[in-house]
């Protein structure tokens, strides 16, 4: 069966510090990988796609980035965090070449004071 | 526009009670469309996909109504469980992106 693993569940970071989150799925092959942010009682926010190795596409501009080093796994970095980067940081993947169902991580819950 | 919009409620109703609510979009070429549920402080988990000419599931039942580009969603029989955030998803431009409403919160209340 498949799995998807997401880490740290919790951090809290000071202001300009860098930042990894770090997503793997077990059990498929050529996933399509997302990552999704959800600010404090709001919608989630799609940040970064992704349909194969080292391809990376970007929704919405700001110091995040996002890559892909493997076939299963997925990383959101920041080299300079920022106040409004704090939320809910939700890795999901789909089966490749389908807007079939999404499955989720467990998810980051990241706090930037 | 946003892509997806929801009634944000929340909807507060009794045990037993029924509840329904709508999302529309605004991509008249969506294929797919999704009901998730996501409680608090956890990951969204599916609900059910929403075809073309309606479906149900249990106590819930879902519809598409391509003309006016909304789809709903109907819990029947409320239980004490069924309280959570129910967002509505939706494929975008692009094949590879689904679209998230924000989601319309329910509490049923014993």
């Amino acid at each position: 069966s498949q799995t998807i693993h997401q880490w740290p569940a919790t951090l809290v970071q000071p202001v300009g510090s860098p930042l990894s989150l770090e997503c793997t799925v077990e059990g498929t092959s050529n996933p399509n990988l997302y990552w999704y942010r959800q600010a404090a009682g709001r919608g989630l926010q799609l940040l970064f796609y992704s349909v194969g190795i080292g391809q990376i596409s970007s929704e919405v501009p700001q110091n995040l980035s996002a890559s892909r080093p493997q076939d299963r796994q997925f990383i959101l970095s920041s080299k300079k965090l920022l106040l409004s980067d704090s939320g809910f940081y939700l890795c999901a993947w789909t089966r490749g070449g389908s807007t079939g169902e999404l499955f989720f991580g467990e998810g980051s819950r990241l706090t930037v004071l | 526009r946003k892509e997806v919009e929801q009634d944000p409620g929340p909807f507060n109703v009794p045990e037993g009670a029924t509840v329904a609510f709508n999302c529309t979009y605004s991509n008249s070429a969506s294929q797919s469309f999704f009901w998730y549920r996501q409680d608090c402080r956890k990951e969204p988990k599916l609900l059910m996909s929403v075809y073309s000419s309606g479906n149900e599931d249990g106590r819930f039942t879902a519809q598409l109504n391509r003309a006016s580009q909304y789809i709903s969603l109907l819990i029947r029989d409320s239980k004490l469980s069924d309280s959570a955030t129910y967002l509505c998803v939706v494929n975008g431009p692009n094949d590879y992106k689904l679209s998230f409403g924000a989601g319309t919160t329910v509490t049923v209340r014993a």
